[in-house]
């Protein structure tokens, strides 16, 4: 079935360093892919996505590019900050029975010291 | 916008017991609310498919009879814990479907069965 797989953490982080959290994914079809980012004491929220191959998601200083032929989605921050500090989820979205269901990696937890 | 809430955040219980989860869209109605289970260090496991007004969908290996879902209003699904032992405890998160069609995701509720 599908499923994404994600680097396991902790990643613990300088402030300013370049951050990569690597994410591959196994698919039937074309599904969109996602990052989701849960700070402490909150929700998953959205971080940003992409709906096809060679599209580029980016929010908040965060990018990350659906590669097709890798099947990957790695997310990636050119200068990180302490802020930044939550735990990072990479999904794929399949339409199944009608709805859009959401299959998750385990997550990685990221720490940015000052 | 677009936040969702659940109720309570943290619930003990004893085993053979039952606890009700409420999942409420605040801000927006949702037509669909998905809820999902969250092991240590494992990614989110959808185990439902709240639709309001019929029948939840349920995941393969989720036992409707134990984890009973409602979703009586456009802003409201609950999720109960029939009989509940210690294999349940976990952290159960709620999803509401919101316009275009993004999951907008509750806090969390960590249940701890004694």
């Amino acid at each position: 079935g599908d499923s994404v797989t994600q680097m396991e953490g902790p990643v613990t982080l300088s402030e300013e360093a370049f951050l990569t959290i690597n994410c591959t994914y196994t698919a039937t079809g074309y599904p969109s892919l996602f990052w989701y980012v849960q700070y402490p004491g909150e929700g998953l929220q959205l971080l940003l996505k992409a709906t096809k191959a060679d599209d580029k998601g980016s929010n908040k200083g965060f990018e990350a590019t659906y590669r097709k032929e890798t099947t990957s989605f790695h997310l990636e921050k050119g200068s990180v900050q302490v802020s930044d500090s939550a735990v990072y989820f990479c999904a794929l979205s399949k339409t199944q029975g009608g709805s859009e269901k959401l299959v998750f990696g385990k997550g990685t937890k990221l720490t940015v010291n000052p | 916008g677009a936040v969702v809430s659940q109720h309570p955040s943290r619930v003990i219980c004893k085993s053979g017991t039952s606890v009700k989860i409420e999942c409420r869209s605040l801000d927006f109605q949702a037509t669909t609310m998905f809820w999902y289970r969250q092991f240590p260090k494992q990614s989110l496991m959808l185990m439902a498919t709240s639709n309001e007004g019929s029948k939840a969908t349920y995941e393969q290996g989720v036992e409707k009879d134990k984890f009973l879902i409602n979703h009586a209003s456009l802003t409201l699904s609950t999720l109960t814990v029939t009989s509940a032992h210690p294999e349940d405890s976990s952290f159960y998160i709620c999803s509401a479907m919101g316009s275009p069609y993004e999951q907008y995701f509750g806090p969390g509720t960590r249940l701890t069965v004694t």
